[in-house]
């Protein structure tokens, strides 16, 4: 069974600054995609970036950005230029090649953006 | 275009009472999963259905827990009886098939119903 761990329970930055939280994942599987969600405090979840494990390029969606190393199996998103707006829960999930849209989600990081 | 829709958006139940929840998935998504969300914590899968089948349950507490997607459109996810251990967010999602009819890697999500079992 895959696993995915966020091991940073709360983050803060400073409006325009930049922050970067942490995931890590197990798995046996070769193909797969890794998300980064991200929930406001109306719970609405909505998808942020996304990678596929079979591009060595690292994903990049304006301010948002990841950090894929496969061999580490860790997938870490980079923020940019945080704004008040960026104030959310932010989760990490994989979801396996062959798991039929089956997400598995980490734990969660509660990210707060300071003016 | 229209998102996921959840009703009702709050609960507040006994033990031991009955809830139903309900979701209308984006219009013609084949693919809809119901998420329970416990408070500090990541959602975890309770059931995903494609059309009206059900492709994965595995994670659901079938003694309480039971849902249907008759008409392969929305969905309802009862819980009889209610245990305080039950409150939580239930979120649904749905996503679209790929051209080639494979599940679509992309979830989109209602705004979830909060769940209170006092």
């Amino acid at each position: 069974a895959q696993t995915v761990t966020q091991s940073q329970p709360e983050m803060s930055v400073q409006e325009a600054e930049t922050v970067t939280l942490s995931c890590t994942y197990d798995t046996s599987e070769n193909n797969y995609y890794l998300f980064w969600y991200k929930q406001p405090p109306s719970r609405q979840m909505i998808l942020v970036i996304r990678q596929e494990a079979y591009k060595q390029q690292n994903a990049t969606e304006n301010r948002f950005s990841v950090n894929f190393q496969k061999a580490a199996k860790s997938f870490s998103l980079k923020i940019s230029d945080s704004q008040l707006g960026d104030t959310a829960m932010y989760f990490c999930a994989f979801l396996g090649g062959t798991s039929y849209g089956k997400l598995t989600f980490g734990q969660g990081t509660i990210l707060t953006v300071h003016p | 275009e229209a998102g996921v829709a959840q009703s009702p958006r709050y609960k507040i139940i006994e033990k031991r009472q009955s809830v139903a929840f309900w979701c209308n998935p984006i219009s013609g998504h084949a693919t809809l999963y119901w998420y329970q969300q416990i408070l500090g914590q990541g959602p975890k899968l309770l059931i995903q259905f494609q059309n009206n089948g059900v492709v994965d349950d595995s994670q659901l507490p079938k003694d309480r827990f039971s849902a249907e997607r008759l008409k392969g459109v929305d969905s309802t996810l009862k819980i009889q009886p209610a245990k305080l251990e039950d409150s939580a967010v239930y979120l649904c999602a749905s996503s679209s098939e790929s051209g080639s009819g494979r599940i679509s890697y992309e979830q989109y999500f209602g705004p979830g119903t909060r769940l209170t079992v006092t």
